[in-house]
């Protein structure tokens, strides 16, 4: 265990549903971060937040949305999402967003159907 | 658009020996960099970083530096079936972002 905890870890939604995904850390970290990871491509960073505050929107559609309510506590909001956005998302954490090493948490694997 | 590059693999190494993987970056000023491990299905762990040149050394891994070359490595001495997985590389570039690579995956072969 990491102290980033990501539930739920597995998630099947259609693509009209609406779901959220959560992430919730127990460092003491100040920045957090949403990956996305597909077969055969790299990471892909998709949102940051430093101190509850979005430092970095990585182009991501609309379709996902973000929440940050405290240092601890992340969110990403989902809603008409395409089967091509089935991936494992990965939550992480540091103690600051410029380039300390980051602990990331189990992930939740989406499939969209 | 900065660049980290890794060879996906497979690397296959026979258990016992040293496994050598490899990062390039493309981004001169990138200030510090790290290796994850990642088993399949699971999330990636960190295992090394490393922010100057040379060698640094935890049990079984070392992580070398080389800023002129913009070459980072990741040796596994007495490679064991254990550390088959895939190895992630990331770098810090001169923006203070995080890159990762695409991951070299490692087999061990008993």
């Amino acid at each position: 265990e990491t102290g980033v905890t990501q539930t739920p870890r597995h998630l099947v939604m259609g693509m009209t549903n609406k779901k959220s995904l959560k992430c919730e850390q127990h460092l003491g970290h100040n920045a957090m971060y949403w990956y996305k990871q597909s077969a055969k491509k790299p990471l892909e960073l998709m949102f940051v937040y430093n101190f509850k505050e979005q430092t970095e929107n990585n182009s991501v559609p609309s379709r996902f949305s973000p929440e940050c309510p405290n240092s601890s506590h992340l969110f990403l909001h989902l809603h008409t999402l395409q089967p091509e956005d089935s991936a494992l998302y990965l939550c992480a954490s540091s103690q600051d967003s410029g380039g300390d090493e980051q602990y990331f948490g189990p992930g939740t694997r989406l499939t969209v159907t | 658009q900065k660049e980290v590059e890794q060879n996906s693999g497979p690397l296959s190494v026979p258990e016992g020996a040293i496994a050598s993987l490899n990062c390039t970056y493309s981004d001169r000023g990138s200030q510090s960099f790290f290796w994850y491990r990642q088993y399949s299905g699971k999330s990636p762990e960190l295992i090394m970083f490393i922010y100057s040149n040379g060698d640094k050394e935890d049990g079984r891994f070392t992580a070398q530096l080389n800023k002129a070359s913009q070459y980072v490595s990741l040796l596994i001495r007495d490679s064991q079936p254990s550390d088959s997985a895939t190895y992630l590389c990331a770098v810090n570039d001169s923006y203070q972002k995080v890159t990762f690579g695409i991951g070299t995956k490692l087999q061990v072969i008993p």
